[in-house]
């Protein structure tokens, strides 16, 4: 099992950067997802880390160190289309051997102008 | 493009009806997976498959059953609908673990239950 901690809610100014936090307790880590959720829409992949260190994708970065248990996201050039939730995910290994991503709570990003 | 279908939208039934979810995925995906959402409480796994007639509990299995007969099918059941399932549920597929892709999930759009 694991434990999942992320903050319930953020806000931000259009253009600024933004790091939302991810930490989170596992018995057999086995890679780390952000996913992005709009309102009244589904979650989509956004990244993913399995080894130490940062992975860019044009505006948006996902850092993770394994033995602190911690990852951000990181939202560079804020668009008011970033207001969102982004939900972090943490694939772990079950009882019954399976690995299966388990989620935060999510955190809720508001971008103001 | 891929894609992953639930079978309404939004559904309202009645305490005590048995009430199928259906999710069906394009992509060939072993796993699948359901979920219910809740302000406060995040996605919380109820069951999920990584084959054809085989389930695993999630999290919060009680009050559910599943099928899974065919690759790209995966049905939720609520045999005895009761209000504390009012909830919004999301069906899921990916790729199985050490398939050698990132495994994501892919979603469906998520049906929205309200249980009266």
């Amino acid at each position: 099992g694991q434990n999942i901690d992320q903050p319930t809610e953020m806000t931000a100014t259009e253009g600024a950067i933004v790091q939302i936090n991810c930490t989170y307790q596992t018995s057999g880590f086995n890679g780390l997802f952000w996913y992005q959720q709009h309102a009244g829409e589904a979650p989509t992949f956004l990244s993913y880390n399995v080894l130490d260190g940062l992975e860019e994708k044009g505006r948006f970065s996902s850092f993770l160190s394994r033995s602190k248990g911690y990852s951000y996201l990181l939202l560079k050039e804020l668009q008011m289309k970033d207001s969102a939730s982004y939900l972090c995910a943490v694939r772990d290994i079950l009882p019954g051997g399976s690995y299966i991503p388990t989620f935060g709570r999510g955190t809720s990003l508001i971008v103001h102008p | 493009d891929v894609k992953v279908t639930q079978s309404s939208r939004y559904l309202v039934k009645r305490t005590g009806e048995k009430v199928f979810l259906e999710c069906v995925q394009d992509m060939d995906h072993e796993n699948m997976f359901w979920y219910r959402q809740d302000p406060g409480l995040g996605l919380r796994l109820i069951y999920f498959s990584y084959d054809v007639k085989m389930k695993e509990k999630g999290d919060i299995p009680e009050g559910y059953s599943v099928s899974r007969e065919k690759k790209e099918r995966f049905s939720l059941i609520l045999e005895s609908a009761s209000t504390n399932q009012t909830s919004m549920y999301l069906c899921a597929s990916s790729t199985p673990e050490g398939s050698g892709s990132k495994n994501e999930q892919f979603f469906g759009p998520g049906t929205r239950l309200t249980v009266l």
